[in-house]
């Protein structure tokens, strides 16, 4: 993998329902993991930040893994709530001190 | 509010012209960093600054330039303007070089090239 892709485009669920999103990352050259979320009309903010292969990090009914030997980073939501419709946006640095962004998955929790 | 601080918020100008979109980093960070993002394109890597220092550089157009100066706010310097300039930039600045710490926003100055 080249550049920082993130799978899906974008999602709808219900209210309730529990969902979850892939973030893929060149593993070569790896230094760090940022996961943000971004309203509408507003700029992003951050969610979490992982270096560790196997780390694990949970913010209320949000968490996210990191495998950095396969590239790959999953964040999933428990119980989606209206207010957590967002587009959620991970980023890769890497050893040269390059930070990519992927294009984000854009969540919509339908009441 | 994410404590950064981005000028003008938005900028109609031509082709052919020159801008300067400035950032003022949280108090205390180091680091600034520069997206671009286009229509329908996620955030696009320029440049960072550390310290007063370009620290890396991404997808930077030879048209564009940055600097960081020695009160750490930066600015970046976009000429010879052409059409698909137009986007969203954004700033975000962090405490440390290396990107273990999170990023902070600024709300971002919106360019339109006519």
């Amino acid at each position: 993998i080249l550049n920082v892709e993130q799978s899906p485009q974008s999602l709808h669920v219900q209210e309730g329902d529990s969902t979850n999103f892939t973030c893929s990352f060149p593993s070569s050259n790896f230094y760090a993991l940022h996961w943000y979320r971004w309203e509408t009309a507003k700029s992003p903010e951050a969610l979490f930040v992982m270096t560790l292969n196997g780390d694990e990090k949970k913010k209320g009914r949000i968490s996210a893994t990191l495998n950095t030997k396969e590239g790959y980073s999953y964040l999933y939501i428990k119980g989606s709530q209206p207010e957590d419709s967002a587009t959620y946006l991970c980023a890769s640095l890497n050893t040269g001190n390059q930070f990519y962004f992927g294009t984000g998955t854009s969540l919509t929790v339908i009441p | 509010d994410s404590g950064v601080t981005q000028t003008p918020k938005h900028l109609i100008t031509a082709t052919g012209q020159r801008v300067t979109l400035r950032c003022s980093p949280r108090s205390g960070d180091l680091s600034v960093y520069w997206y671009q993002q286009s229509l329908d394109q996620g955030l696009q890597f320029l440049i960072q600054y550390y310290n007063g220092e370009e620290r890396a550089k991404g997808n930077i157009l030879e048209r564009f330039s940055a600097q960081q100066f020695p009160d750490l706010h930066s600015e970046l310097n976009l000429s010879s303007l052409e059409l698909g300039d137009s986007a969203l930039y954004f700033c975000a600045s962090g405490y440390r070089g290396q990107g273990t710490g999170e990023l902070f926003f600024g709300e971002g100055s919106r360019l339109t090239v006519l």
